[in-house]
């Protein structure tokens, strides 16, 4: 699996957009970038993943630049139980190889 | 829908020890993970079932071990338990190449 670097933290209002960046340099051709979250005392939550193309479902927006080098995880309007470690993984197949995640804070 | 459920969700052992933890799949799922969570880490991957065989294994030793059942259930075996094998083991199950689903884990604390 491609090395995945997120920042260690980010703080966002309730109400506003959270926008978790990752950058994935050495991704190849057919890893599929995975976004978890973990809330304290919880198993992983399966967000959302893509190839190539932006992605959108109930939970979250997928954007994966064209080169595929970074992406960008969008809560569109984020709530105090968004506050969890997300987790931004590429992998082909079988394992996910996670790595220390961002801890995202959704103040009131 | 019941989704990935794990048995039990804490256990106390002593070093030496042994223990086995048991997980079912989410319904329609054929494929079993399971990962070790230390505290304040990610996750980390030690092997996955498919067709009741092993598929792939990450780099655990050979105390850790797993069996899949008909059923797609699975358990995770560990041996000669290490102070250091305190952590939550989390299951995974998918179906086939699928996005993995998670379960809340079992908490193994050694003394």
């Amino acid at each position: 699996d491609a090395k995945t670097t997120q920042p260690p933290s980010m703080d966002c209002a309730e109400g506003r957009a959270a926008n978790l960046p990752c950058n994935h340099s050495t991704i190849s051709g057919n890893e599929y970038v995975y976004w978890y979250r973990q809330i304290h005392s919880q198993g992983p939550q399966y967000i959302i993943h893509g190839l190539k193309n932006n992605e959108t479902n109930e939970m979250a927006s997928l954007i994966i630049t064209e080169d595929r080098k970074s992406s960008t995880l969008i809560l569109p309007h984020a709530t105090l139980r968004d506050t969890a470690v997300y987790y931004c993984i590429a992998s082909s197949y079988g394992k996910l190889t996670f790595g220390q995640g961002t801890i995202l804070t959704v103040h009131p | 829908d019941a989704g990935v459920t794990q048995s039990p969700t804490h256990l106390i052992k002593t070093r030496g020890q042994q223990v086995t933890l048991r997980c079912s799949p989410k319904s329609g799922h054929d494929t079993v993970s399971w990962y070790q969570q230390a505290l304040g880490q990610g996750p980390q991957f030690i092997f996955q079932y498919y067709e009741e065989e092993e598929r792939q294994r990450g780099n655990f030793p050979d105390r850790f071990s797993g069996h899949q059942f008909p059923n797609y259930s699975s358990e995770l075996n560990v041996n000669a338990l290490l102070l250091g094998d305190s952590a939550l083991y989390l299951c995974a199950s998918s179906l086939s190449n699928q996005p993995q689903h998670f379960g809340d884990g079992t908490r193994l604390s050694i003394l």
